[in-house]
């Protein structure tokens, strides 16, 4: 347990549907990543927090895809109308500045 | 071609073999990560180095910045050790983003 958790760990939902995850980082760290991780490929970016402020986003995340850290603590990541494409795992990151990235167990998507 | 390139992408050894896993990159780094991931999904972070070596245990890192490269050792590899490694760079102009791998599977047989 790296300190990082994640929820759900696992979604199956209907292409079209919206669906979002949730990550809650180490208290103490200000930077929390999403990485998106498809079978047999290693992570690919999507996006990172610096405390509330989303600082860089991949051309990875359309605009289907949003994500949010309200208060600088937990992050959601929403996908709207999803597609069998989305499917993959959601990783979550933390890290205090540039230091080791702690990740997250993972949501496991199914678009059916 | 990929930013960050690994070999082998599979490997199988007999327990206590000395295992090497590299990893070769083609942009600047400031910082480069040694990650392991077990079936189900969750990534351990091994090391992060931005020069020279690292060691934990019976594993090893070493990060040659000029010649781009790096690699993971295992020193008396045993069963456990089974997982995916995966290279991670950040890149100078990248700020905090990680630009990953595709990652070793490792088998250690008993």
């Amino acid at each position: 347990d790296t300190g990082v958790s994640q929820d759900p760990r696992h979604k199956i939902t209907k292409r079209g549907q919206n669906v979002t995850f949730r990550c809650d980082p180490i208290s103490e760290h200000n930077r929390l990543y999403w990485y998106r991780q498809t079978l047999g490929q290693g992570p690919e970016f999507l996006t990172y927090f610096q405390n509330e402020a989303q600082l860089e986003k991949s051309r990875l995340l359309s605009n289907r895809f949003s994500a949010e850290r309200p208060k600088g603590s937990f992050s959601t990541l929403e996908i709207q109308r999803t597609e069998q494409g989305d499917s993959a795992m959601y990783l979550c990151a933390s890290s205090a500045w540039q230091e080791t990235q702690y990740f997250g167990p993972g949501t496991r998507l199914l678009v059916l | 071609k990929n930013e960050v390139e690994q070999s082998p992408q599979n490997l199988t050894a007999q327990e206590g073999e000395f295992i090497t896993i590299n990893c070769s990159y083609s942009v600047g780094i400031s910082a480069l990560h040694w990650l392991q991931q077990h079936p189900g999904g969750g990534i351990v972070s091994l090391f992060m180095l931005s020069s020279g070596k690292k060691k934990h245990g019976r594993l090893i890192a070493t990060i040659n910045i000029q010649e781009k490269h790096s690699s993971l050792h295992i020193t008396a590899s045993h069963p456990r050790d089974s997982a995916v490694y995966i290279c991670a760079v950040r890149r100078e102009t990248s700020g905090s983003r990680l630009t990953f791998g595709e990652g070793t599977q490792l088998t250690v047989n008993p």
